[in-house]
Formats: structure tokens, sequence, C-alpha cells
């Protein structure tokens, strides 16, 4: 059974580019949530998708948008890139009703770096 | 605003025990986590409180105080391997958001 998988692993952009990161939940999820995590910080939640829309969103500026495909993966873009936006960018899934103890699953996450 | 504050770094020697505190003040509350990270992996679940008291998990605990914001998590028999990145994070809704501390980086010495 795989876990959550996130592609590229690690990733060179230059300010003003746009990238886009792809994220597939753990099998039997549906749920995928998107988190930023700043070097010696913790995650920062970025938003969350299921049934293909953006369910909750952090405090984050509309340069960062997703996208949820009818197979549950989810992809998040973020335009316009700042040197600020270097971090570990973080898919976790979890299961249709929430409340139980470990819901949330996190992949390896994609280090995105901006020169 | 929304806290959630832990410890930046502590250190303790293989064999001994290191506990974690956690205080958090956030707008709803449904559930504490508390997550193991290792340098630039994945952040793997440890444990979870949702009612007061003490959960018991091998040589891991978590302890959980709604009425004061408080929590913490007990590594006992500490090993090597235990040196990480241990994350304190706050259910805020029935959805699912996590708010996370920064993180306590624990140092396992020989």
């Amino acid at each position: 059974d795989a876990g959550v998988t996130q592609s590229p692993t690690h990733l060179i952009k230059t300010r003003g580019q746009q990238v886009t990161l792809r994220c597939s939940p753990k099998s039997g999820h549906d749920t995928v949530s998107w988190y930023q995590q700043a070097l010696g910080q913790g995650p920062q939640f970025i938003f969350q998708y299921y049934e293909e829309e953006e369910r909750q969103r952090g405090n984050f500026p509309d340069r960062f948008s997703g996208h949820q495909f009818p197979n549950y993966s989810s992809e998040l873009n973020v335009n316009a890139l700042l040197l600020g936006d270097s971090a570990l960018y973080l898919c976790a899934s979890s299961p249709r009703g929430q409340g139980g103890r470990d819901t949330q699953y996190f992949g390896p996450g994609t280090r995105l770096t901006v020169l | 605003g929304q806290n959630i504050d832990q410890p930046t770094e502590m250190t303790a020697t293989e064999g001994a025990i290191v506990q974690i505190n956690c205080t958090y003040q956030t707008s709803g509350f449904n559930g504490l986590f508390w997550y193991q990270q290792h340098a630039g992996e994945a952040p793997t679940f440890l444990s979870y409180n949702v009612l007061d008291g003490l959960e018991e998990k091998g040589r891991f605990s978590s302890f959980l105080s709604r009425s004061k914001g408080y929590s913490y998590l007990l590594l006992k028999e500490l090993q090597m391997k235990d040196s990480a990145s241990y994350l304190c994070a706050v259910r805020t809704d029935s959805w699912g958001k996590l708010q996370f501390g920064a993180g306590t980086q624990v140092v396992v010495t020989p």
C-alpha cells in the first residue's frame, strides 16, 4: 500500500518563475492538505482540497493556488516566485470523516529553492 | 492571536528521559498531535490526545490539559535514532487543519 507520494523531490527556480508541485494521496484517502515548511520552522497550512474544491485556506497570497483531480491527486501552483518561497512543501492526505487520531499522513515533501 | 510554543532545543544522554513541553492558544481545539521529523524527511505521527490525561505508546507518552492549554511528550530510554525535531500540532477544526509549533530539536548524545 503506497503512502503519500510527491514529485519532484527537489526543484530550483528563479524569481518570477512559476512552479507546479504534485501529490498523490495514500490509498483510500480523498482529502489533501498542503503545508509550507521554512527551514527551522514548523509547517504552515496553505490550503486543503476535498471533492475537487478548496475547502479551507491559510494566510497565503493568491499566488498560491491548487487543484484536485477526480482521482484525488492534487497540484500546488505558485506564481511569481519570491526568494521567500524557498521551503519544503509538504502534502498530507486524510480519509473522509475527520476526527480520528492519526488522520493526516505526510508525503516526503518537495524542496523548492528560489534563486 | 494564535500561538503554539515549544522549546527550541533539548539535549539528553542515551538511555535518559526527556520531556518536551508545548503550550497552545488557538481559536479552536479538536485534538493535539505530536510528530517526529528527521532532517529533510516528512513528519511522522507519534501520538494524539483529545481528552485530558496521559496516553502511553511504548517508549513515548503524551499528556494533555485542555484547561491549561498544555501538553508534553515524554521520551523514555532515549536512543540515538530519537535525535530529531518534535512538532506539536493542534487540530483547530473538524476538517483537519493543523497548526504547528516551530518544533523542538532533540539531540541525543552517547
